[in-house]
């Protein structure tokens, strides 16, 4: 079965304290691995995407990368305000499902 | 969430009650998926729909649970005889292509609690 398995499930960072955060994925015929932000009783909010093993993306502080097995969301002196919960999800074959993993709480400490 | 909206924000139901949740998608999309979201638990694909045409009802529960998105209107997930288990956070996304290499536009999310 197809998995989406995210970790560390949490972490905590003090600000400028710099990280990655991991989404390692077991598909066959990846489509595309997608990173989202959820703050707490929103809902997720739309970071990256990455087609293929190599692809790197970069916003603000964040960079996302992407290998043949996993992604990491990495994040360069983080803020208070980076505090969320990082969620990955992966597309694969000629399903139309995206599957997510539980996501990485993420609290940074000023 | 680039403009999703979903209402209500809260529902609560007693256990044998429909429930009713609706979205509407970002203006101009023709796609929406359901998800739920149970506590500690990541997001979990329900249904994927397109104008008056449902594309993949495979990860909702046989029965009690429908899926809708008429030419007009919002779509609508309907949950009937909702039992306690079927508390969680429901959220649709919209996207505006078939082929979807694009991302999903999620909106807030439906909290249903079921007494």
């Amino acid at each position: 079965e197809d998995q989406v398995t995210q970790s560390p499930e949490a972490l905590r960072l003090q600000e400028g304290e710099s990280s990655s955060l991991n989404c390692s994925y077991t598909v066959s015929g990846l489509r595309g691995l997608f990173w989202y932000r959820q703050d707490p009783g929103k809902g997720p909010e739309f970071l990256f995407t990455l087609y293929s093993a190599g692809e790197e993306k970069e916003k603000e502080r964040l960079k996302a990368t992407l290998t043949k097995k996993e992604s990491f969301l990495h994040i360069t002196a983080p803020k208070p305000e980076d505090s969320a919960t990082y969620l990955c999800a992966v597309q694969a074959g000629t399903g139309n499902q995206f599957y997510f993993g539980t996501g990485t709480s993420l609290t940074v400490i000023p | 969430n680039a403009g999703v909206m979903q209402n209500p924000r809260h529902l609560v139901r007693r256990r044998g009650q429909e429930a009713r949740l609706r979205c509407s998608p970002v203006k101009g999309h023709s796609h929406v998926y359901w998800y739920r979201q149970l506590p500690e638990e990541g997001l979990k694909f329900m249904v994927y729909l397109q104008k008056e045409n449902i594309i993949d009802e495979s990860g909702m529960p046989k029965e009690r649970f429908s899926a809708e998105f008429p030419k007009e209107g919002p779509s609508i997930l309907r949950i009937q005889q909702v039992v306690r288990g079927d508390s969680a956070a429901y959220f649709c996304a919209s996207s505006p292509y078939l082929q979807v290499y694009n991302e999903q536009f999620f909106g807030p999310g439906t909290r249903l609690t079921v007494l």
